[in-house]
């Protein structure tokens, strides 16, 4: 089944705390990319990737980090998290940047 | 800078109407428009995508249209049922000022069909 997979779906963590949320998609999609959705902000944009070794920042990069090594995988590092960061993650993944996009489930992050 | 505006913020209506959401952009250099539905606790699902090039696109029930010029987006749900039911969200994928590429969504439409 063609799907975007994120891991975990739920986490609560404590500032500070460096954690990783991983993205996998298994279409061969070269386009990847990770949103935040808060209340009234609707989703914003944090990074995306256009192939592997490629990754440019989104509209809220700050406290964020991402790597591309391999062409299915995209996780979402926080260095050190802070409450602020508490949100609902959802990465996606499309054959180009200008084509259709898939979302994984979200993961909904919590840091105390 | 884009702005993506989706009202009304929250519609309800009785089954078996015909309805229409809304979807508008500041600038009209798109690349393309999707709609989403996203339900409570949910990933998002794509429904339409529309290239900047089309008017309109359909499946099944759906039916988006495109007005680049006058900056709007519209999504018809014909014969609404209460499965559909849930935030329904348009995106647009743009460049911006520096040229990199973006994408910016609306706050979406919390739809309710009333069985």
């Amino acid at each position: 089944e063609a799907q975007v997979t994120q891991n975990p779906r739920y986490l609560i963590t404590v500032t500070g705390k460096k954690l990783t949320v991983t993205c996998s998609q298994n279409m061969n999609h070269e386009y990847m990319s990770w949103y935040r959705q808060d209340p009234g902000l609707g989703l914003r944009q944090i990074y995306y990737s256009m192939n592997v070794e490629v990754t440019d920042k989104g509209d809220v990069p700050e406290g964020y980090k991402v790597s591309r090594k391999e062409k299915r995988n995209f996780p979402l590092i926080l260095e050190s998290p802070s409450p602020n960061q508490t949100s609902l993650y959802f990465c996606a993944s499309s054959p180009d940047w200008d084509t259709e996009a898939f979302f994984g489930q979200g993961t909904r992050l919590t840091v105390v | 800078k884009q702005e993506v505006t989706q009202i009304p913020a929250a519609l309800s209506v009785p089954e078996g109407e015909n309805l229409v959401l809304n979807c508008s952009f500041t600038d009209s250099a798109i690349y393309n428009l999707q709609w989403f539905r996203q339900d409570p606790g949910k990933g998002l699902t794509s429904l339409l995508l529309i290239q900047s090039s089309q008017r309109e696109q359909t499946s099944g029930r759906l039916n988006a249209s495109l007005d680049k010029s006058s900056g709007r987006s519209t999504l018809y749900i014909a014969a609404s049922q209460p499965g559909d039911s849930a935030t329904y969200l348009c995106a647009v994928k743009h460049m911006n000022s520096g040229g990199y590429q973006k994408v910016t969504f609306g706050t979406g439409t919390k739809l309710q069909v009333i069985p």
